[in-house]
C-alpha cells in the first residue's frame, strides 16, 4: 500500500504558485519523498525527490517538515501545461520499484 | 535518460483472446517494471520483469494471467492472457532507477488496451 496522502484534487490560478501537501507520518528514517506528475495520456514524469533538506531544481522546489512527516511540493508560477496529477511516493531509494497512491489532480485554471 | 518504445501504442482486442506488449529500452537497464492503469485510476504495480529469471508478480496478479519475459537487459514483454472486458486498461513499462548511474525512474507512453 502507498505510505502517502494527498488531497484528491486541487485548482490554481495559471501564475500562481501551486502548492501541493503530501502527509506521509509513518516515513522511516533512510526513506526518500518522491514526486512524479502524470500529464492526460503519458507516462509518469520525475519532478524531484528529497530526504530531509529543501530541494529545487528547474521544475520545483520540495520543502520536507523537520519532523519528516509531511512535505510540500511547490510549482512557482504555474502554467496550464502543469495541470496534471501529482503522485507524492516514499522509498528507501531511486532503485526500489514505485508504489503509487491516489495522488492529486491539480487543475490549473486560465 | 535512456528512451522507452512500447509497441503497440493502442489495441482492441475480441475477448479470450492474449496480447504481448513489447517493451525496448535504448540502453542497458537493470530494473523494468509492468503497471496497469485503469481508467480514472492511479498506477498499480504488476511485477518487476528480471533479467534471466521469472518475473516476482504483485500481490492479485499471477503468471498464468499476466505472463512476462525478459531476455536480456534492454527488452522485456507481458502478455495479457485470455482476455475479459476487464483487462481493458493502459500498460506501462518502466524502467527503474539505479543509484550507481544516478539516474530516476521513468516510463514509456504506455499500450492502450480496449477489450470487447
Amino acid at each position: 500500500d502507498a505510505k502517502t496522502t494527498q488531497p484528491t484534487s486541487m485548482d490554481c490560478a495559471e501564475g500562481r504558485a501551486a502548492n501541493l501537501p503530501c502527509n506521509h507520518s509513518t516515513i522511516s528514517g533512510n526513506e526518500y519523498v518522491y514526486w512524479y506528475r502524470q500529464i492526460h495520456s503519458q507516462g509518469p514524469q520525475y519532478i524531484i525527490h528529497g530526504l530531509k533538506n529543501n530541494e529545487t531544481n528547474e521544475m520545483a522546489s520540495l520543502i520536507i517538515t523537520e519532523d519528516r512527516k509531511s512535505s510540500t511540493l511547490i510549482l512557482p508560477h504555474a502554467t496550464l501545461r502543469d495541470t496534471a496529477v501529482y503522485y507524492c511516493i516514499v522509498r528507501a531509494n531511486r532503485d526500489d520499484k514505485i508504489i503509487f497512491g491516489k495522488g492529486t489532480r491539480l487543475h490549473i485554471l486560465p | 535518460s535512456a528512451v522507452i518504445s512500447q509497441k503497440p501504442s493502442r489495441d482492441i482486442c475480441q475477448r479470450g483472446t492474449s496480447l504481448t506488449i513489447q517493451c525496448q529500452v535504448d540502453s542497458q537497464v537493470t530494473m523494468m517494471f509492468w503497471y496497469r492503469q485503469q481508467p480514472g485510476q492511479s498506477l498499480t504495480l504488476i511485477a518487476t520483469a528480471n533479467q534471466g529469471s521469472e518475473a516476482t508478480y504483485e500481490s492479485g496478479f499471477v503468471i498464468d494471467k499476466f505472463p512476462i519475459s525478459r531476455p536480456n537487459l534492454t527488452f522485456s514483454t507481458l502478455t495479457v492472457s485470455n482476455m475479459s472486458p476487464e483487462d481493458s486498461s493502459i500498460y506501462l513499462c518502466s524502467v527503474g532507477g539505479e543509484t550507481g548511474r544516478n539516474t530516476e525512474a521513468f516510463f514509456g507512453q504506455g499500450t492502450r488496451l480496449t477489450v470487447v
